[in-house]
């Protein structure tokens, strides 16, 4: 079937990085988009940006330009979200989500999120 | 930055329609979703292109849009609708994702 696995739990420290890993199965890899959307402790949604798996192009959120790189390996069917200069203000549960490229059918599978907490 | 902007609650009895709005300047010109989002959940898409149902969604929900504004109309609400609701859409060039605030639907 298809899914997006994410990986456990992260605790990371104030400017150090963060990298998580969000496995495809189930579909053609890169025939979807891969977006990042994170949610702070009682918060909303927020979009951060998108990788398209076929060429590797990336499109950040002003927001997170220059601290925010999105990766892909099609050998696994994985793609990568590394975010630099971490604050506590980066502490949110980090979900990926798919949306198949050229078609507007929205995020319509989810992985099950990713929990970074940042604390020194 | 681009925003969307939805009224932060609504309350709404077991059976009565329940509707949430959300506001955008480029939503006339960008194709807008919904999503649901149940506590300790990831969310799940409920609506797609304005006012398409992604398969196994129920009938009862359902989409519109009127000029700058689109509208999640809930039909017969249940108590399993109690749930989170965001909706999500891009900015006038198409290049920017942007959700809205969130609206928490409680079922009273």
């Amino acid at each position: 079937q298809v899914q997006l696995v994410q990986s456990g739990a992260e605790v990371t420290k104030p400017g150090a990085s963060v990298k998580v890993p969000c496995k495809a199965s189930g579909y053609t890899f890169t025939s979807y988009y891969i977006h990042w959307v994170r949610q702070a402790p009682g918060q909303g949604l927020e979009w951060m940006g998108l990788i398209n798996p076929s060429g590797g192009r990336t499109t950040y959120a002003q927001k997170f330009k220059g601290r925010l790189t999105m990766t892909r390996d099609t050998s696994t069917s994985t793609v990568y979200m590394d975010l630099s200069s971490l604050t506590s203000e980066d502490t949110a549960v980090y979900y990926c989500a798919r949306d198949e490229v050229g078609y507007p059918y929205g995020m319509d599978v989810w992985g099950q999120g990713t929990t970074v907490t940042v604390s020194s | 930055s681009y925003d969307l902007t939805q009224p932060p609650s609504v309350s709404v009895s077991p059976g009565q329609t329940a509707r949430i709005t959300c506001s955008g300047d480029a939503l006339p010109k960008q194709d807008a979703y919904w999503y649901q989002q149940k506590a300790g959940q990831a969310p799940v898409l409920v609506i797609y292109k304005d006012n398409e149902r992604p398969s196994g969604i129920p009938e009862r929900f359902s989409g519109s849009r009127s000029g700058t504004t689109v509208t999640l109309t809930i039909s017969g609400v249940q108590a399993e609708d109690e749930a989170d609701y965001y909706c999500q859409s891009a900015d006038s060039s198409g290049t920017y994702r942007v959700f809205g605030g969130g609206t928490k639907m409680t079922v009273l």
